[in-house]
């Protein structure tokens, strides 16, 4: 994948606004996505996933938006909190393989 | 709640040396995966473990990486020789029949 080194792109946010995360991905034979949250030092924590046949899915205070025809997936965090300041992974599937592709992350920093 | 083993945490280790890392997926995960992740980037596929079968490869550098998954439980991936290009964060993940993959906490590996 595109490297992009040390300067992740970051989000900043106040406390309890709300966050939109995207993630733009290339392969149209991509069936099923998923959101990360990595925490310094940890692995990557499962959000929310969306299979190709959903264009919507929500969680508790976090939905994912899916738009085939742009190959777009965006992550909205609601009223944001200090605890969901992270390294956020977009991750795709494409039929017939069970590995994932991950995309370039988004550092989310909520300010109190 | 069941989680994704591995060990060691941190691996500090000399350039020619080898260097081996372990990992005890969730009880009755079929799928195991090792991903390598560099500092600032997302997590790259090196090997995908269908029970004790390799399903794919591709991108393990077979020179000097190996994997192993022999009873179909854990697994252990081996660097021999470890060159400084190898540093990274060594994430292990499983998952049973669903698409959903759950990460152990990583090996951080130095080379010096």
């Amino acid at each position: 994948g595109e490297s992009v080194g040390l300067h992740l792109p970051t989000l900043s946010v106040q406390e309890g606004d709300n966050s939109i995360i995207n993630c733009a991905y290339s392969n149209s034979a991509s069936d099923y996505f998923i959101w990360y949250k990595q925490e310094s030092g940890k692995g990557p924590q499962f959000i929310i996933d969306i299979r190709s046949n959903m264009d919507k899915r929500q969680g508790q205070r976090v939905t994912v938006l899916l738009n085939k025809t742009v190959k777009h997936l965006s992550l909205q965090i609601a009223a944001t909190q200090p605890g969901d300041s992270a390294v956020y992974f977009c991750a795709e599937k494409d039929t017939g393989r069970r590995a994932l592709t991950f995309g370039s992350g988004t550092r989310l920093q909520v300010q109190p | 709640e069941a989680e994704v083993a591995q060990s060691p945490r941190y691996k500090i280790t000399e350039k020619s040396q080898a260097v081996a890392f372990w990992c005890d997926p969730i009880s009755g995960h079929a799928t195991l995966y090792w991903y390598r992740q560099i500092l600032g980037q997302g997590p790259e596929l090196l090997v995908q473990f269908q029970d004790e079968s390799v399903v794919d490869d591709s991108q393990l550098p077979k020179d000097r990486f190996s994997a192993e998954r022999l009873k179909g439980v854990d697994s252990t991936l081996k660097i021999q020789p470890a060159e400084l290009g190898d540093s990274a964060m060594y994430l292990c993940a499983s998952s049973s029949y669903t698409h959903e993959q759950y990460f152990g906490p990583g090996t951080r590996l130095t080379v010096t």
